[in-house]
């Protein structure tokens, strides 16, 4: 299986500043159609996990432009540029291109 | 838009089995794909595998074969999630997800189902 590694684990935030989640792919998630399915979800607290990015940086419809994806290959990011108290709870990466889809461990967003 | 309602948690001996249902409204039919994950306590998301709305055929991820059984009754809209022989480690919130993970438009989530298997 695709291994999926995001850093930090823990990241306590300022509210209006910047934050970025680092993820790493053990594998390629170029797929052979061109695209790279990697995914970004949001978990906040108690609730369901919520899809935030879609194939690296696509936002998904009513996310916030303050949510930005970038990376390539193997190597991906989530950039929040500018924390509001709501972006508060558990972020999760997820890749689609190798069987079977595998998520991050979590990265927590913490004030 | 869709929404699915998932039913109640489960309290179930190891040995025993359970059924989560998952009722879909606002449904709309273009969208092919239900998805079941399963998330035990403190942990990462696994995906369990999905089923086809149209055909009723299921796919099951590693791990997730043999045990569990992924149906539809497509005349009240609901999709099953059936785990028999449990074990402790099954205790888990499983949650069904219409839509495509990896592609547009958005998914849909249930609330989750929260199935704990003790003694």
């Amino acid at each position: 299986d695709v291994v999926m590694t995001q850093s930090p684990l823990s990241l306590p935030v300022t509210l209006g500043q910047p934050a970025s989640i680092s993820c790493r792919s053990s594998q390629s998630l170029v797929y052979s159609d061109g695209n790279t399915y990697l995914s970004w979800f949001q978990q906040r607290p108690g609730q369901s996990p919520r899809r935030l990015i879609y194939k690296v940086s696509n936002r998904d419809s009513g996310v916030p432009d303050r949510f930005s994806g970038s990376g390539s290959g193997t190597d991906f990011a989530l950039h929040i540029s500018r924390v509001e108290a709501e972006d508060i709870g558990v972020y999760y990466c997820m890749q689609g291109t190798r069987w079977p889809a595998t998520f991050g461990q979590g990265t927590k967003v913490e004030i | 838009q869709a929404q699915l309602v998932q039913s109640g948690s489960e309290l179930k001996k190891p040995g025993a089995s359970v059924k989560v249902s998952c009722k879909a409204s606002g449904y709309t039919f273009d969208i092919d794909t239900m998805n079941w994950l399963r998330q035990a306590p403190g942990q990462r998301p696994e995906w369990m595998g999905w089923i086809s709305s149209s055909t009723g055929n299921p796919t099951y991820a590693q791990g997730f074969t043999g045990r569990f059984v992924f149906s539809l009754d497509t005349s009240v809209s609901t999709a099953y999630l059936q785990i028999s022989s449990l074990k402790a480690e099954d205790t888990a919130v499983y949650y069904c997800v219409l839509g495509d993970l990896h592609q547009p438009p958005p998914t849909y989530w249930g609330q989750g189902t929260l199935v704990t298997v003790s003694s």
